[in-house]
């Protein structure tokens, strides 16, 4: 059984689009999170929900906008798309908001040409 | 501001040769520090958490060690399977986001 997934796995898209990932957890968590790893596999946080609340949300740009649908499902929108914003987005969740044991999808791959 | 370094960068071992992954942070009152393991094109895979100093965590050939200042991820004896990227990160008392290091990227070779 997968605990987190994401989709797509991997998302080619051109400058200036508008495009959506998606994420679901199956291991009943109330923490979500999304997180940026960089071409240097730095990995930073950049929102998280509790409950469908938002908890964390570090300074990102306001082209990117999670949507926390129900206590397992947290999506990412992006507008406008730049060049910067390539890399691999992972999904996170875990059982309660002090990080503890958090548990990774697979990521998604975005490149923006 | 938080930080955390890891060290060395990359870290090649011949099968059976034991090392150790250092992982230096600054952060006042921690609340935990987290070993996570990344595959190539995977999410990284939770491995231990770590409280206070001087805990101490095994798994298989894995030992993860805490001092107020560091952490390091013993690696005795390492096969191949155990090549990956070890990520380190930690909680301080005034967030609830984890500040992850750089990571160490270890391959083994038989």
């Amino acid at each position: 059984d997968t605990a987190v997934s994401q989709t797509p796995k991997y998302l080619v898209t051109q400058m200036g689009n508008d495009k959506s990932i998606k994420c679901e957890q199956n291991l009943g968590h109330d923490t979500m999170y999304w997180y940026k790893q960089d071409s240097k596999k730095f990995l930073k946080i950049m929102f998280s929900y509790n409950n469908k609340e938002l908890i964390i949300n570090e300074t990102v740009p306001n082209r990117f906008s999670p949507k926390s649908p129900d206590k397992a499902h947290l999506n990412l929108h992006i507008n406008s798309l730049e060049l910067g914003d390539s890399a691999v987005y992972f999904c996170a969740s875990s059982q309660g908001v002090d990080g503890y044991e958090q548990y990774f999808g697979p990521g998604t791959r975005l490149t923006v040409t | 501001e938080d930080q955390v370094t890891q060290s060395p960068e990359a870290l090649r071992l011949q099968e059976g040769e034991s090392s150790s992954l250092n992982c230096s942070y600054t952060v006042s009152g921690l609340r935990g520090l987290f070993w996570y393991r990344q595959d190539p094109g995977k999410g990284p895979e939770f491995l231990f958490t770590l409280y206070s100093a001087g805990e101490e965590k095994e798994k298989e050939r894995l030992k993860a060690t805490l001092t107020k200042k560091e952490s390091f991820l013993h690696i005795t004896a390492p096969k191949p399977e155990d090549s990956a990227t070890y990520l380190c990160a930690v909680l301080g008392p005034n967030t609830d986001k984890l500040i992850f290091g750089t990571g160490t990227r270890l391959q083994v070779f038989p």
